[in-house]
């Protein structure tokens, strides 16, 4: 079984701060996705992460993709309330069948 | 387009009722998935299918049964509903391959609580 290890599971800032969220595994996944949710609601994509030492940078978060593929970060610079949500990470993976393996989540909450 | 739609929004049932859940999507997608959702545990995979008129399990498939008879619709069933599967239920779906984003759509989820 492949697992996603996230951290950290919480994280409370003030408004405009920096904050990284860690996404890890023993295993290589073929790509790996970053996932927002809002309460009461689906979770939405991010972004899509291919290839080994991919950066993706979309508006003041930047994600990255280790060079063995099997490590995430999520970088958020100068955070905002409307930030606040729970932010999963998800291993693509299952031949054929694009299953996902979700992370555990990180709640944000930014503090205006 | 409405996306993915799910049915009911919250249920509450006894322990041993049975019930079922829709998700219909309106994206001709081809690939459908039902997740659970409880807390500190991420989503986890219960059923999947890869089109119409197959089914496959994912990571906890027990007490749970599905049917995709067709291509728009994705049942969850629950046959002896116990308080163990309390939790929020989501459906997603997929364009069939080749695809680039591997995007997963969401439904709204289906928060069902068993007394």
């Amino acid at each position: 079984t492949q697992l996603l290890e996230q951290s950290p599971q919480f994280l409370s800032i003030q408004e405009g701060e920096n904050l990284t969220v860690y996404c890890n595994s023993s295993s290589v996944f073929s790509s790996l996705q970053w996932y927002r949710q809002e309460p009461g609601e689906g979770p939405v994509l991010l972004v899509t992460v291919v290839t080994g030492g991919e950066v993706k940078k979309l508006k003041r978060l930047t994600f990255q993709f280790g060079d063995a593929r099997k490590d995430s970060s999520l970088h958020i610079t100068a955070a905002q309330p409307g930030d606040t949500g729970l932010y999963l990470c998800a291993g693509v993976s299952g031949a054929g069948s694009y299953q996902l393996t979700f992370g555990k989540g990180t709640k944000l909450s930014v503090i205006p | 387009n409405a996306g993915v739609t799910q049915t009911p929004k919250f249920r509450v049932l006894k322990t041993g009722q049975s019930m079922t859940l829709l998700c219909a999507q309106d994206m001709n997608h081809e690939y459908m998935y039902w997740y659970r959702q409880d807390p500190g545990m991420g989503l986890r995979l219960i059923h999947y299918s890869v089109g119409e008129g197959t089914t496959a399990k994912g990571e906890v498939p027990d007490g749970y049964n599905v049917s995709r008879l067709k291509k728009q619709n994705f049942l969850l069933g629950l046959e002896s509903a116990a308080p163990s599967q309390t939790s929020v239920y989501f459906c997603a779906s997929i364009k069939k391959p080749p695809i680039t984003s591997y995007e997963q759509y969401f439904g709204p989820g289906t928060r069902l609580t068993v007394t």
